[in-house]
C-alpha cells in the first residue's frame, strides 16, 4: 500500500493550510502526522480524528474522508515551516507505511 | 520522561551486517501497551518503516527488505536491536528507533517517541 502526499505546499503567514495524504489503506485506518525540521527527529503532531499529543498547539488538526487524511494548520506560524509526513497501517495491521512527505513553506 | 537512544557503528562495509541498538529509558520495554520500531531516512528523502517488535518478541517486517532484517529485544537490558544483513549503498541512511502505540481502536499506528537517529553509511 502507498500513501501519496503533495511534495510541497506554501501558505501565507497567519493563513490556513491543509496537507493531504491519500491511500487505499486509509479507508480502514487513520493517519498520524509528524512534523520534521532540519536536523531533528520527527515530532508527532496529530493522529486519528483530531487527536493531539500534549504540548501540540490546537492550530493543528487532523481529519479523514474516504481514502484521504488531512492535516490542517489554522493560522500558520513561521515556526510551522517544516516537512510533514503521514503514516498509516495496512489491512493486516502488521505493517506500517509513510507518505513521501510534504515540505511546507510559510511565506 | 521516555527517551530512546540509538547506538552502533557509523560505517559498515558493503555485503556485511548493519547492527544497531536502541536503549530505552524512562519506562519499561516490557509494557504491553507499546511496540518498538525501526525507521530509516536516507539523506534528503522520506521515512521508511523497517520493522517492529512486541515485548513478547513477535516481529513484523517491511516486505521490501527481503528477509534481510532481524529485530530482537532484550527485556533485561531494556533494549531492542536491529540487524540488517548484506547491506548495500542503498542502506545508507539515518536510522531511528521509536516507540509506537496503537490507538483509534486499532486503526492508528502512532510513533510517539523517537531517538535522535544514528547515521549509518555503507562503504564499498
Amino acid at each position: 500500500s502507498e500513501l501519496t502526499q503533495d511534495p510541497a505546499v506554501s501558505v501565507a503567514l497567519g493563513q490556513t493550510v491543509t496537507i493531504t495524504c491519500q491511500g487505499d489503506s486509509l479507508r480502514n485506518s487513520y493517519a498520524a502526522w509528524y512534523q520534521q525540521k532540519p536536523g531533528q527527529a520527527p515530532l508527532l503532531v496529530s493522529f486519528g480524528l483530531n487527536n493531539r499529543p500534549s504540548g501540540i498547539p490546537d492550530r493543528f488538526s487532523g481529519s479523514k474522508s474516504g481514502s484521504t487524511a488531512s492535516l490542517t494548520i489554522t493560522g500558520a506560524q513561521a515556526d510551522d515551516e517544516a516537512d510533514y509526513f503521514c503514516n498509516s497501517r495496512d489491512t493486516s495491521g502488521h505493517h506500517v507505511f509513510f507518505g513521501g512527505g510534504t515540505k511546507l513553506t510559510v511565506l | 520522561q521516555m527517551r530512546l537512544q540509538e547506538s552502533g557503528p557509523g560505517l559498515v562495509k558493503s555485503s556485511e551486517t548493519l547492527s544497531l541498538t536502541c536503549t530505552v529509558s524512562g519506562g519499561s520495554i516490557t509494557n504491553g501497551l507499546y511496540l518498538w520500531t525501526w525507521i530509516r531516512q536516507p539523506a534528503g528523502k522520506g521515512l521508511e518503516w523497517l520493522g517492529l517488535i512486541y515485548p513478547t518478541g513477535v516481529t513484523h517486517y517491511n516486505p521490501s527488505l527481503n528477509s534481510r532484517l532481524t529485530v530482537s529485544i532484550d527485556t533485561s537490558k531494556n533494549k531492542f536491536s536491529l540487524d540488517l544483513r548484506s547491506v548495500t549503498a542503498g542502506d545508507t541512511a539515518l536510522y531511528y528507533c521509536a516507540r509506537a502505540s496503537v490507538f483509534c481502536g486499532g486503526d492508528c499506528y502512532v510513533f510517539e517517541y523517537w531517538g535522535q537517529g544514528s547515521l549509518v553509511s555503507v562503504s564499498s
